[in-house]
């Protein structure tokens, strides 16, 4: 069975950087094509998709978000790990994390997602 | 970026209709396209990848179709479950974009 499931802080202070953990099982992220993706949605809004990292170590950032995150990989512990620095209220969101096959295919397996508030 | 936009934004149905969702693409995208359910609460699941194939395990009512820059997603016969937000996504180029959703309400 594959499973994926998203850890982190909630709530966050503005300023502060969130640190998301994602941990995963029934798969590898050091088979050829797979990747892991980060995905948030606000309360009531849509899918944006914010980073994404391949099997051999090919990271992928959203352009506006580019310059605040970070996307790593840890092989042997079957987890990807997302870093958003600068948090701000706007960042409020579930934060999901899936995974991706292939490079052209789409997000198949998701996490049920973490809901990050980002409040002082 | 690639800009998707769905039509309907909202759609009011009834058990048993067939209903049609449209995603527009800025730009084509060959068939790197994908649709999502997602319902209240709960992780986005997908129907649909390559445009047109049936993720295992999805009712044969859910179908896809399209190339380039227009896209449908087609519910043949609305059933009780199938009420929830769908999204269509562009998997071709980087960065990666999602459609605004299309709400589905019982009538």
């Amino acid at each position: 069975q594959i499973t994926l499931r998203e850890s982190g802080p909630t709530p966050v202070k503005p300023t502060q950087t969130l640190t998301l953990t994602c941990t995963f099982s029934g798969f590898s992220l050091s088979t050829s094509g797979v990747g892991v993706g980060w995905i948030r949605q606000p309360p009531g809004k849509a899918l944006e998709w914010l980073a994404l990292i391949y099997w051999d170590d090919d990271q992928r950032y959203s352009p506006s978000l580019k310059s605040r995150l970070t996307i790593t990989k840890d092989t042997s512990k079957n987890q990807v790990v997302l870093t958003m620095t600068n948090m701000d209220p706007v960042d409020t969101a579930t934060y999901y994390c899936a995974r991706k096959l292939s490079r052209g295919g789409p997000f198949d397996i998701w996490g049920q997602g973490t809901m990050v508030t980002v409040s002082s | 970026d690639i800009q998707l936009t769905q039509s309907p934004s909202f759609l009011s149905a009834s058990v048993g209709d067939r209903v049609t969702i449209t995603c527009r693409a800025s730009q084509g995208i060959s068939s790197y396209l994908a649709w999502y359910q997602q319902n209240p609460g709960k992780a986005p699941k997908l129907l649909i990848y390559a445009a047109s194939t049936l993720q295992s395990g999805v009712p044969s009512r859910f179908s896809g179709s399209g190339s380039g820059t227009e896209f449908t997603l087609t519910i043949s016969s609305l059933q009780p479950e199938d009420f929830a937000t769908y999204y269509c996504q562009q998997v071709d180029s980087y960065p990666i974009t999602f459609g605004q959703g299309t709400r589905l309400e019982i009538k």
